[in-house]
């Protein structure tokens, strides 16, 4: 199993909401990230989680809120988003960030 | 820091015939990797090949190859038999190398859209 599982697909949430993305790999990965991806540019790196301890936090506005319940699952929690918060959220893992990440599908959120 | 550059934001191809994809790095580190990632239009991120710094062989996977200059600091990919199926965004990708269980961020490259014409 090569999958990294990314919920929901698409996303449409309010100024006002709270959501949460959810990525899920079985891989045996320990290494696990979120980037967010603007169209027609290269993903930017948002957080890190390295043995289910956060290693990497790119000053990501704190309505961004990560969490690594266990060692298969990477959550990212939502709240009072933007519409410049718009974008496809695109979660990674990879052996102990010493190989390739193998990526999800991602999550195309549009906040209105 | 690190910084990747694609120098072509745009590039066609007909199909059956080959292409070759750009890349240049600064990094002062000596223990780095290099990945080609390919982007289609369905969005899902997938690895296309990877180089590890310290091997001097170009590394290839099946049509897809590599020329690494590891003291230009250049890393472009090849595509041969190009295939309709090839057209999407490719992101040339450095990674530092990393010790003792850390974890290290991809740096990519702005991307270089191909287009394959049948």
């Amino acid at each position: 199993d090569t999958e990294v599982t990314q919920t929901p697909k698409h996303l449409v949430m309010g100024m006002t909401n709270k959501k949460s993305l959810k990525c899920e790999q079985h891989m045996g990965h320990r290494a696990m990230y979120w980037y967010k991806q603007k169209a027609k540019k290269p993903p930017e790196l948002m957080f890190v989680y390295s043995y289910e301890k956060l290693s990497i936090n790119e000053s990501v506005p704190s309505r961004f809120s990560p969490e690594c319940p266990n060692s298969s699952l990477l959550n990212l929690h939502l709240h009072a988003l933007q519409p410049e918060d718009s974008a496809l959220y695109l979660c990674a893992s990879s052996y102990r960030g010493i190989t390739e990440a193998f990526f999800g599908q991602g999550t195309r959120l549009t906040v209105v | 820091a690190q910084t990747v550059t694609q120098s072509q934001p745009e590039m066609s191809v007909q199909e059956a015939e080959t292409v070759t994809l750009s890349c240049t790095y600064d990094t002062s580190e000596n223990n780095y990797y290099l990945f080609w990632y390919k982007q289609p239009p369905s969005r899902q991120m997938i690895l296309v090949i990877r180089q590890e710094a310290y091997k001097q062989q170009n590394a290839t996977e099946n049509r897809f190859s590599v020329n690494f200059q590891k003291a230009a600091k250049s890393f472009s990919l090849k595509i041969s038999d190009s295939q309709l199926g090839d057209t999407a965004m490719y992101f040339c990708a450095f990674m530092k190398g990393v010790s003792q269980g850390g974890s290290e961020k991809l740096v990519f490259g702005k991307g270089t859209k191909l287009t394959v014409n049948p």
